[in-house]
């Protein structure tokens, strides 16, 4: 079974600073892809950035990275010079492709709620 | 585009009602989905379809039922609406389901309580 992993349940920042939201994953297979999505407390879902299980370089969109570490199964946001429009809870998730398609299937961790003081 | 629009935003349901959430989507993409998220929690996967006439379970589909008729139109169906049912609901939809990149567009939310 799929597992989305996000142990930090409230991170804060300093405006202008980076800050680092932890995703770490479970899968037994070798082809999935890992999404971060931004949802504001008006509740609508942002897609952020995408990593692929094959992708060598690290995705980066923008003011955000992801920080994936294959062999540790983590897939890290980064958010470089926050701002006070990042506060808001990010979701990490994971698609997988068992026996060759997920059908776009996606699971979802709990939640890091960022909060970003001036 | 619209993009993934629901309906209604919000809705208050007595204990055995029923209901439909509609989402309808306009961007001609194959592959749509029925999330649940319950307060401070992450989504769940309801059902989810890959095509006109074509639905399947995801992981909490118990209580629901969904159709697919057209493209465009993914409606879920809530039966003997139960408090467990109270929850944010929220459509997506994305164009191959898999590959690179692919990712799902959300609808804004219907937000459910259930009394």
């Amino acid at each position: 079974a799929q597992k989305i992993t996000q142990t930090q349940p409230g991170m804060f920042v300093q405006e202008k600073e980076a800050v680092t939201l932890d995703c770490t994953y479970d899968t037994s297979d070798q082809s999935y892809g890992l999404f971060w999505y931004k949802q504001p407390s008006s509740g609508e879902m942002i897609f952020l950035i995408y990593q692929g299980s094959y992708d060598e370089q690290n995705a980066t969109e923008g003011r955000y990275s992801l920080n994936f570490q294959k062999a540790r199964k983590s897939a890290n946001l980064v958010i470089s010079a926050s701002q006070l429009g990042d506060s808001a809870m990010y979701f990490c998730a994971m698609r997988t492709s068992a026996g060759g398609t997920s059908y776009g299937k996606l699971t979802f961790g709990q939640g890091t709620i960022l909060t970003v003081h001036p | 585009n619209a993009g993934v629009t629901q309906t209604p935003k919000f809705r208050i349901l007595k204990i055995g009602q029923s209901m439909t959430l509609q989402c309808t989507q306009d961007m001609n993409h194959n592959y749509m989905y029925w999330y649940r998220q319950d307060p401070g929690m992450g989504l769940k996967l309801i059902y989810y379809s890959v095509g006109a006439g074509i639905t399947d379970k995801g992981e909490v589909p118990n209580g629901y039922n969904v159709s697919r008729s057209t493209t465009e139109d993914f409606p879920l169906r809530l039966e003997l609406a139960a408090p467990s049912q109270t929850s944010v609901y929220f459509c997506a939809s994305s164009y191959y389901g898999q590959g690179t990149g692919d990712e799902q567009y959300f609808g804004p939310g219907t937000r459910l309580t259930v009394t």
